[in-house]
């Protein structure tokens, strides 16, 4: 069956470094790979897309590689703030239908 | 522009006692979507609207769970009778349809069942 994993143990990290977060997948051929933010209390908030020919994306101070090979993806953060401290989920979808397949979302906090 | 709207934010029912949750996606976007999310987990889908019509409903338990979209714009998800199981936050999303669309989330409706 289909399944995505992030480590599911927080990430602790100090003010200004980089945060570099996991999603591996198997038994899934993505067309595009998506990473979200979620806050408590609140619905997940799209922060990046990447499709299946791009190796790497780039918005602000956070980067997204997808590799297909690898079936993975890796998130970094960089210069990270304390306001970036919340839950990052990535999420799959096929070319047909946009059906998103979440993981279990990767909680990060950053010190100052 | 106005985001998706959910209401209510929180809802506390005993077991067997009906639900509902109504949702207003963003102006203009046909694909509505309701998730449910586990603590500590991902949102998983029950149901996908294109329009009115339910192109994915797959994984919502047919036996107590019920969704319309009536004229295509705002959506309403029930439980009847609701279990201790279902008591997870319940998400609707919204985007433009296409396969790489972003999808825009509520704020949730968080229901506990006692």
């Amino acid at each position: 069956s289909q399944k995505i994993e992030q480590n599911s143990e927080a990430l602790n990290i100090q003010e200004g470094k980089t945060a570099t977060l996991t999603c591996n997948y198997t038994n899934y051929s993505p067309a595009y790979l998506q990473w979200y933010r979620q806050d408590p209390g609140r619905g997940p908030v799209f922060l990046l897309l990447i499709r299946e020919n791009e190796k790497e994306k780039r918005k602000e101070r956070l980067k997204v590689t997808f590799d297909t090979t690898l079936k993975q993806s890796l998130f970094h953060i960089t210069a990270s703030q304390p306001a970036d401290s919340a839950t990052y989920l990535c999420a799959l979808n096929k070319a047909a239908g946009n059906k998103l397949t979440f993981g279990g979302g990767t909680r990060v906090l950053v010190k100052p | 522009e106005a985001g998706v709207v959910q209401s209510p934010r929180y809802k506390i029912i005993e077991k067997k006692q009906p639900v509902a949750f109504w949702c207003n996606p963003i102006s203009g976007h046909n694909t509505l979507y309701w998730y449910l999310q586990n603590l500590g987990q991902g949102p998983e889908l029950l149901i996908r609207y294109e329009n009115e019509e339910a192109v994915d409903d797959s994984q919502l338990p047919k036996d107590r769970f019920s969704a319309e979209r009536l004229k295509g714009v705002d959506s309403t998800l029930k439980i009847q009778p609701a279990e201790l199981g279902d008591s997870a936050v319940y998400l609707c999303a919204s985007s433009g349809g296409l396969a790489d669309d972003t999808q825009y989330f509520g704020p949730g409706t968080r229901l506990t069942v006692l």
